[in-house]
C-alpha cells in the first residue's frame, strides 16, 4: 500500500518565477492538505482540498493556489516567488476530512 | 488566534531514560491531538494521537496524556533508544469543523548511547 508521494523532491527557482508541486494521496484517501514548513519551524497550514474544491485556507496570499483532480491527486502552485517562499512543502492526505492526516516526504523549494 | 506552544525546544537524555514533551493549546474547541516524529530530510510521521474524550493513551513505549481543563497535553517516551532521536511536533485541530492542524514549534530529542 503506497503512502503519500510528492514530486519533485527538490526544486530551485529564482524570484518572480512560478512553481507547481504535486501530491498523490495514500490509497483510499480523498482529502489533501498542504503545509509549508520553514527551516526549524512547525508546518503551517496552506489549504485543504476535498471533492476537487478548496475547503479551507490558512493565512497565505493568493499567490498560493491549488487544484485537486478526480483521482484525488493535487497540485500546489505558487506564483511570483519570493525569497521567503523557500521551505519544505508538505502534502498530507486523510479519509473524507476525518482526523488522521498522513504526510508525504515533502518537496524542498529553494528560491534564489 | 489559534496557537500551540511546545516545550522544551531541545531535550537530551541517556539511552534507557524517559523523555517528556509538553504542549499547551489556546483553542478550547480543539478535539484532536496528534504527535508527529520528523527525521532529517523526511516528512512528519504520526506516532500517536488522542481525542478529547480520552485522558490517556498508550502504545508500547509511547504514551500521551490530555488535560482538557488546563488545555495541556504531553508525550511520554519510556526506555528511550538512539533511534528515538528526531524532532517531535505536537498539533491540535477541530475535527469535523476546520480540520487543519495547528503545530507546535517542535522539540529536538537526542538520545545518547
Amino acid at each position: 500500500d503506497a503512502g503519500v508521494t510528492q514530486s519533485p523532491t527538490h526544486l530551485i527557482k529564482t524570484r518572480g518565477q512560478q512553481v507547481t508541486l504535486r501530491c498523490s494521496p495514500k490509497s483510499g484517501h480523498d482529502t489533501v492538505s498542504w503545509y509549508q514548513q520553514a527551516l526549524g519551524q512547525g508546518p503551517q497550514f496552506i489549504f485543504q482540498y476535498y471533492e476537487e474544491e478548496e475547503r479551507q485556507r490558512g493565512n497565505f496570499p493568493d499567490r498560493f493556489s491549488g487544484h485537486q483532480f478526480p483521482n484525488y491527486s493535487s497540485e500546489l502552485n505558487v506564483n511570483a516567488l519570493l525569497l521567503g517562499d523557500s521551505a519544505l512543502y508538505l502534502c498530507a492526505s486523510s479519509l473524507t476530512r476525518t482526523d488522521t492526516q498522513y504526510f508525504g516526504p515533502g518537496t524542498r523549494l529553494t528560491v534564489l | 488566534g489559534e496557537n500551540v506552544e511546545q516545550h522544551p525546544s531541545t531535550l537530551s537524555v541517556q539511552e534507557g531514560d524517559s523523555a517528556v514533551i509538553k504542549c499547551t493549546y489556546s483553542d478550547s474547541a480543539s478535539n484532536y491531538f496528534p504527535w508527529y516524529k520528523q527525521e532529517l530530510g523526511k516528512g512528519p510521521q504520526l506516532i500517536i494521537d488522542i481525542r478529547s474524550n480520552v485522558g490517556e493513551k498508550k502504545d508500547q513505549r509511547i504514551a500521551v496524556t490530555l488535560n482538557k481543563t488546563a488545555k495541556h497535553f504531553s508525550l511520554h517516551i519510556t526506555e528511550t533508544q538512539p533511534e528515538d532521536s528526531a524532532v517531535y511536533f505536537c498539533a491540535a485541530s477541530r475535527v469535523g469543523d476546520t480540520d487543519k492542524l495547528i503545530f507546535g514549534t517542535g522539540t529536538r530529542l537526542q538520545v545518547f548511547p
